[in-house]
């Protein structure tokens, strides 16, 4: 069971390229997330998906378009990266779409150095 | 909008010995979902334990319970004869009581927990 896939694990970019990153789970999971996960911080959610078909903004959306490509795939794309875009990007999904109780299950994370 | 706070930025205990780790958050909703969730230097993101705010009674998993006061927002986690593999990052995290639309999670600064041989 690979429960979340995240790739690339690890990525550098410089100012003003273009990159996505995928995210794929294999549960049979409605929700689907992003999240960002800075030096002393908690994970802050940037872009989620409550069903296939539907993408709402996070708490840092601002720089970052997301896909929801099918009910498996979820992905994260910057545009034109920015050094403050540098951090840990965490995807990962759950069962429910009806309430926010179901635990969210995390992919390993990929690290993006931007320079 | 609704706030996580983790007062400790880290704690020390000795194996075997019990901890508790403090989270506070504020919310104007009445229904709500609090989570605990553990990451060690793989930096996996795991789910440690979990309590619905509709739930008088607090949760235990094992070794590790929590203790919920709804008036007073607080929801601590306790753990029971630490072990060295219970060293890594604890985050306190709170998600909404949605209804129709699965929203994300609000997430503390994290605890960095140590254990002691």
């Amino acid at each position: 069971n690979a429960g979340v896939t995240q790739t690339p694990k690890f990525q550098v970019l410089k100012t003003g390229q273009s990159m996505t990153l995928q995210c794929a789970q294999d549960m049979n999971h409605n929700s689907m997330y992003w999240y960002r996960q800075d030096p002393g911080m908690g994970l802050r959610l940037i872009y989620y998906s409550a069903s296939e078909g539907t993408t709402d903004k996070g708490e840092v959306p601002n720089g970052y378009n997301v896909s929801r490509l099918n009910k498996r795939e979820f992905s994260l794309r910057l545009e034109s990266a920015a050094p403050s875009q540098t951090s840990v990007y965490f995807c990962a999904s759950s069962e429910a779409w009806t309430a926010s109780n179901q635990p969210q299950h995390f992919g390993d994370g990929t690290r993006l150095s931007i320079l | 909008a609704q706030t996580v706070t983790q007062s400790q930025p880290e704690m020390s205990v000795q194996e075997a010995e019990t901890v508790t780790l403090s989270c506070t958050y504020d919310t104007s909703e009445s229904d709500y979902y609090l989570f605990w969730y553990k990451q060690p230097p793989s930096r996996q993101m795991i789910l440690v334990i979990r309590q619905e705010a509709y739930k008088q009674q607090n949760a235990t998993e094992n070794r590790f319970s929590v203790n919920f006061q709804k008036a007073a927002k607080s929801f601590s986690l306790k753990i029971s004869d630490s072990q060295l593999g219970d060293a890594a990052m604890y985050f306190c995290a709170y998600a909404k009581y949605s209804g129709g639309g699965a929203d994300g999670l609000t997430f503390g600064k994290g605890t960095h927990l140590i254990i002691q041989p």
